[in-house]
């Protein structure tokens, strides 16, 4: 079945700086991708959902880029500050099932003043 | 209001007892998951409801069983709860396919 990899799994930046984080999955017949970002004792909020084929989509803040042929979703997070500070998921829905959303193992950003 | 509602937010138990954690919706989404979320391995689904008694096994059912009669509920529970289902535990829920999920704030059971 679909098998998600997300780095990494930590991530520091300072106030200002870009952060990337990146996931590959394994569906070639995926076709919902999600970020979500979990703040200290809270659940999950999205924070983006993509599909089609290679696409940037832009919120505040921060970019997301979808790449079907290689099999990877990234988030970029331009110029953090410390309220970006979070665990951050990427989730595929494969085709095959799509109420079936398979959440990556998270990555903790931390961004220091 | 868009909300998913867990409860209860903290629990400790004994090995043996029963676990019950109540979850609700007030968005009518048919849909909704039960999952476990422990450093390191990020979030895992447990179960999936399609509807009010239509509930399939996730990846990691074994030990649990959900109840669903109303489709606003959505119950997990741990006969004979053991040290290793000490987690946090989330419930969600989604309209149709390939919608977003929406996460109640979590359950954090201890099992000593």
């Amino acid at each position: 079945g679909e098998q998600v990899e997300q780095r990494p799994p930590h991530l520091s930046v300072r106030e200002g700086d870009s952060a990337v984080i990146i996931c590959t999955y394994t569906d070639p017949n995926s076709y919902y991708f999600f970020w979500y970002k979990q703040e200290p004792g809270a659940g999950l909020q999205l924070l983006m959902k993509v599909f089609s084929s290679t696409e940037i989509n832009e919120g505040q803040g921060f970019t997301v880029l979808l790449n079907k042929k290689d099999k990877q979703l990234s988030l970029n997070l331009t110029a953090a500050h410390p309220g970006d500070s979070a665990v951050y998921f990427c989730a595929v829905s494969p085709d095959t099932n799509a109420y079936k959303v398979i959440f990556g193992k998270g990555t903790h950003l931390h961004v220091l003043p | 209001d868009m909300k998913v509602t867990q409860m209860p937010r903290y629990l400790i138990k004994r090995m043996g007892e029963n676990v019950l954690l109540e979850c609700g919706q007030d968005m009518s989404h048919e849909t909704m998951y039960w999952y476990r979320q422990d450093p390191g391995l990020g979030l895992q689904l447990i179960y999936i409801s399609y509807d009010v008694d239509s509930n399939s096994e996730g990846d990691i059912p074994k030990g649990y069983r959900v109840s669903r009669k109303k489709r606003e509920h959505f119950s997990l529970i741990l006969d004979s709860a053991k040290t290793n289902q000490t987690s946090v535990y989330f419930c969600a829920s989604g309209g149709n396919s390939g919608n977003t999920l929406y996460f109640g704030e979590g359950s954090r059971l201890i099992v000593v």
